[in-house]
């Protein structure tokens, strides 16, 4: 079970970019990284997915380095809606099973 | 679509009650899971089910029994409360496996006095 590792919390202002970066030494071959957003009072919403190099959505971009044992959320722009937590998650093998998601980044955005 | 839906929102239960927290998706997925949140802490994976007919324990299933009533539904029950089932939790629901974007339910706030 690849086991992930992030802050537990960042400031930003509105404008910024922001990057989490979540370290996963022991990825799997066959393991995509998830990331998901949660609001307070909210189940998680799924933010974004890859692979290996980079994948870009309407909502964030996601850096995966070669070795993949690590990757990055970026978020650009961020205004105060996006005050949230960003869990990082690596797949498991099937079915959900020892789906973990750690405590994530509390990001706080600030006017 | 209404996605996915949890009841009731708030419960309050006196230790040794049962409940059953009630989940439905409307989005034909075959995988559903259900999750508890602790204060501070991330989610953590109580049971799962894959398919129709099929389930199975996650990372921490003791106290808890599942049913998969029909590809809609899946219920979690709660036989004998404890104050330390007291939590947040989340229904979820993905097309295949966990790989797959899983959408999550709006919660349901347990607690146990």
């Amino acid at each position: 079970l690849a086991k992930t590792t992030q802050p537990i919390s960042m400031d930003s202002y509105e404008g910024q970019e922001v990057n989490i970066t979540c370290s996963h030494n022991n990825i799997a071959t066959n393991d995509y990284i998830t990331w998901y957003q949660q609001f307070p009072s909210q189940g998680p919403r799924f933010i974004i997915q890859g692979y290996k190099t980079k994948v870009t959505n309407e909502v964030a971009s996601l850096f995966i380095p070669a070795d993949r044992k690590s990757s990055t959320l970026s978020l650009p722009r961020v205004s105060l809606s996006d005050t949230a937590v960003y869990y990082c998650l690596v797949d498991p093998d099937n079915y959900g099973q020892n789906f973990v998601f750690g405590p994530g980044t509390r990001l706080s955005v600030l006017p | 679509n209404a996605g996915v839906t949890q009841t009731p929102k708030f419960q309050v239960l006196k230790t040794g009650q049962s409940m059953t927290l009630q989940c439905a998706q409307d989005m034909n997925h075959n995988s559903m899971y259900w999750y508890r949140q602790d204060p501070g802490m991330g989610l953590r994976l109580i049971y799962y089910s894959a398919s129709e007919g099929t389930t199975d324990k996650g990372e921490v299933p003791n106290g808890y029994n599942v049913s998969r009533l029909n590809k809609r539904e899946f219920s979690l029950r709660l036989e004998s409360a404890a104050p330390s089932q007291t939590s947040v939790y989340f229904c979820a629901s993905s097309e295949g496996s966990g790989y797959n974007e899983q959408f999550f339910g709006p919660g349901t706030r347990l607690t146990v006095l």
